[in-house]
């Protein structure tokens, strides 16, 4: 069971450039998310989903796009990357439960980004 | 609003001392859903516990257990006898069942250091 696959680990951009954060789910969640991590900062949500073709913004949306064409993936784009996008990136999926809320979520294993 | 607050940023111990971790939420959700997650050096968030609001029975896995307490709002969590493989950031969040849509609200993290 391959849980939540994300890709790339690592990736090092020039500003400007553009790129697609992967995310994929084997486990038929509802729920998908992405967050940053930086230092000091914690956890901090970009983007997330409740359900094919339904996205919505998080704390920090700004500068990132996503889209979910299917409950298995959940891409993030940086549009034009910027050094303060540098960060650690973790897609996230889960089960709602039945009365609301998240049943907790299964991360990927995390993207380095580096912008420079 | 929705809040967890990890008051211990950090935390130093000597290999088979007790430790405990404090989390506080705030929420005015009746049902809801909490959370321990924890962060090796390697990188990667590993689920530890889930606990529903309506079930304040304390929990205790092999060395870790968690005291709920919903009269102050706290779920802290006790390592007992901690090792070396303890070390690692531990996240403390929560899941509203009304209005969070999934998401999981995360402290800023506790990173424990276990000395041999």
């Amino acid at each position: 069971n391959a849980g939540v696959t994300q890709t790339p680990k690592f990736q090092v951009l020039k500003t400007g450039q553009s790129m697609t954060l992967q995310c994929a789910q084997d486990m038929n969640h509802e729920y998908m998310s992405w967050y940053r991590q930086d230092p000091g900062m914690g956890l901090r949500l970009i983007h997330y989903s409740v359900g094919a073709g339904i996205t919505d913004q998080g704390e920090v949306p700004n500068g990132y796009n996503v889209s979910r064409s299917t409950t298995e993936d959940f891409p993030l784009r940086l549009l034009s990357a910027a050094p303060s996008q540098t960060s650690v990136y973790f897609c996230a999926s889960s089960y709602l439960a039945g009365t609301g809320g998240s049943l907790g979520y299964t991360f990927g294993s995390g993207t380095r980004l580096t912008v420079v | 609003a929705q809040k967890v607050t990890q008051a211990q940023t950090e935390i130093s111990v000597v290999e088979k001392e007790d430790v405990t971790l404090d989390c506080v939420y705030e929420t005015r959700d009746t049902t809801y859903y909490l959370f321990w997650y924890k962060q090796p050096p390697s990188g990667e968030l590993v689920f530890l516990i889930r606990r529903n609001s309506f079930d304040e029975q304390n929990e205790i896995s092999g060395r870790y257990s968690w005291n709920f307490q919903k009269s102050t709002s706290s779920f802290n969590f006790t390592i007992t006898a901690s090792q070396v493989v303890d070390s690692a950031v531990y996240f403390c969040a929560l899941s509203e069942a009304r209005g969070s849509q999934g998401n999981l609200i995360f402290g800023k993290g506790t990173k424990l250091s276990v000395k041999p």
